[in-house]
């Protein structure tokens, strides 16, 4: 079945460092989402990529983000000069239809 | 500014028990309705809802909308140990707003 991958799976790096988090959707999907879920918090949602543009973010999703999809497979998440509030789990979502999301299995960010 | 809430945020069941999961939602632009299960890491999709009174199914699961009251519940029936996770319901309007989820435990 297919799936949703993402790495590396832990990432730890120093305050102001720039993390590059990336993800490979399912081939056939055309929706590409960011989530971030802070330890003990909810689900949060970053932003939403669709036909090479992003289609929303959210207001986490400020300058010090970014997303690519660098080629017809990897989707990244980018996060300049990392904070320690910035550590998180990431999750990569892919969707066909822009509803049923599937996730990958996230990055744990540690900013120290 | 958007939000959804669920209740109760924890529910201790023994196995065969029958729960319902509550969510309300206040979504702009609301679309849809959707449900998450999750176990030690990622979401996984449960349902998603866009009309009110249709009752989606898959098994033991069950959920329905209200969109008049801005609600939507989970029902899991003849529950089983296997169903011990986070349940998250996330409303989407403009972009996706999660609940804070309910912890669900089923004890044998």
């Amino acid at each position: 079945e297919p799936e949703v991958t993402q790495t590396p799976s832990h990432q730890v790096t120093q305050m102001g460092q720039e993390v590059i988090l990336r993800c490979v959707p399912i081939s056939n999907h055309l929706y590409f989402y960011w989530y971030r879920q802070i330890l003990g918090q909810k689900v949060e949602f970053l932003v939403s990529f669709y036909n090479n543009e992003i289609s929303e973010k959210s207001e986490i999703f400020d300058d010090q983000f970014s997303v690519e999809r660098p080629d017809g497979s990897n989707f990244t998440l980018k996060i300049r000069s990392t904070k320690l509030e910035d550590s998180a789990m990431y999750f990569c979502a892919s969707s066909e239809d822009d509803f049923e999301q599937y996730f990958g299995p996230g990055t744990r960010l540690t900013v120290t | 500014e958007d939000k959804v809430v669920q209740s109760p945020l924890s529910l201790v069941v023994h196995e065969g028990d029958t729960v319902t999961l509550n969510c309300s939602y206040e979504v702009t632009n609301f679309r849809s309705l959707l449900w998450y299960k999750q176990e030690k890491k990622a979401p996984t999709f449960l349902f998603m809802l866009t009309s009110s009174g249709i009752e989606k199914k898959s098994g033991r699961l069950s959920s329905i909308l209200d969109k008049k009251e801005l609600f939507s519940i989970l029902n899991i029936t003849a529950t089983q140990t296997g169903d011990s996770a986070v349940y998250l319901c996330a409303g989407y309007g403009q972009n996706f707003v999660f609940g804070p989820g309910t912890r669900l435990s089923v004890l044998p």
